[in-house]
């Protein structure tokens, strides 16, 4: 079982519709989980940060976590052709030594179609 | 520009040779990180400093890596000896020690292409 893992891809969605990603981890000590954006030949940018159970909501981006499942997803709501890149979920055990280390999934390319 | 800097953006080398990469955290960040990626895959950590220490190495930073951090201020990660399975992008970050959650933010990275 990989560490962390991505809804496999691609996904593609029409333009102004609602982007689902979603993201299965196995290290139940993980404490803080991440989405970053990733465009074609660049590196990965922090778009989100969730760490207590629930949704957390960013412009059109809302991330929503669930602890006792393992499980952690990003919504784009009205998406945009821009928004179309690799999507990578990341998460990290808090503290000590492995603070900022991070475990990254395979991410899922996802592409909005006009 | 106050972000991560890394030098060079490309490189392209013959297999057996050495090369270095640098990066430049940003200036109150007293953690920085090396990570690689390949085609296709999620970036895999290597290496973190705190400051000028080394803290903690991955099993995939074989005998042919080394990273330093002199001064605990920029850092350079070199590959001796480069084979083709070496090729990725190399990506820095860096990080403050305390406050947010884990939050790292990457600089521009370095592709590495070996022939």
């Amino acid at each position: 079982q990989k560490e962390v893992e991505q809804n496999s891809g691609p996904l593609s969605v029409p333009e102004g519709a609602i982007a689902s990603l979603n993201c299965t981890y196995s290290d139940r000590g993980s404490q803080s989980f991440f989405w970053y954006r990733q465009y074609s030949g660049k590196s990965p940018e922090l778009i989100m940060s969730i760490y207590s159970n629930g949704d957390k909501e960013d412009g059109r981006f809302t991330a929503q976590l669930n602890k006792a499942s393992q499980y952690v997803s990003l919504l784009i709501r009205d998406s945009q052709p821009s928004d179309s890149a690799t999507y990578l979920c990341a998460v990290n055990r808090y503290g000590g030594t492995s603070y900022g280390k991070l475990t990254f999934g395979q991410g899922t390319i996802l592409t909005v179609h006009p | 520009d106050t972000g991560v800097s890394q030098d060079p953006r490309h490189k392209i080398t013959k297999r057996g040779q050495n090369v270095t990469f640098r990066c430049d955290p940003i200036s109150e960040h007293n953690r920085l990180y090396w990570y690689r990626q390949t085609l296709g895959q999620g970036p895999e950590f290597l290496t973190y400093f705190q400051n000028e220490a080394q803290l903690e190495k991955s099993r995939l930073l074989s005998d042919r890596f080394s990273a330093e951090r002199p001064k605990g201020s920029f850092s350079t990660l070199e590959i001796q000896r480069t084979e083709q399975g070496d090729s990725a992008m190399y990506l820095c970050a860096s990080i403050t020690e305390v406050g947010r959650g884990g939050e790292l933010f990457f600089g521009e990275g370095s592709r590495l292409t070996v022939l």
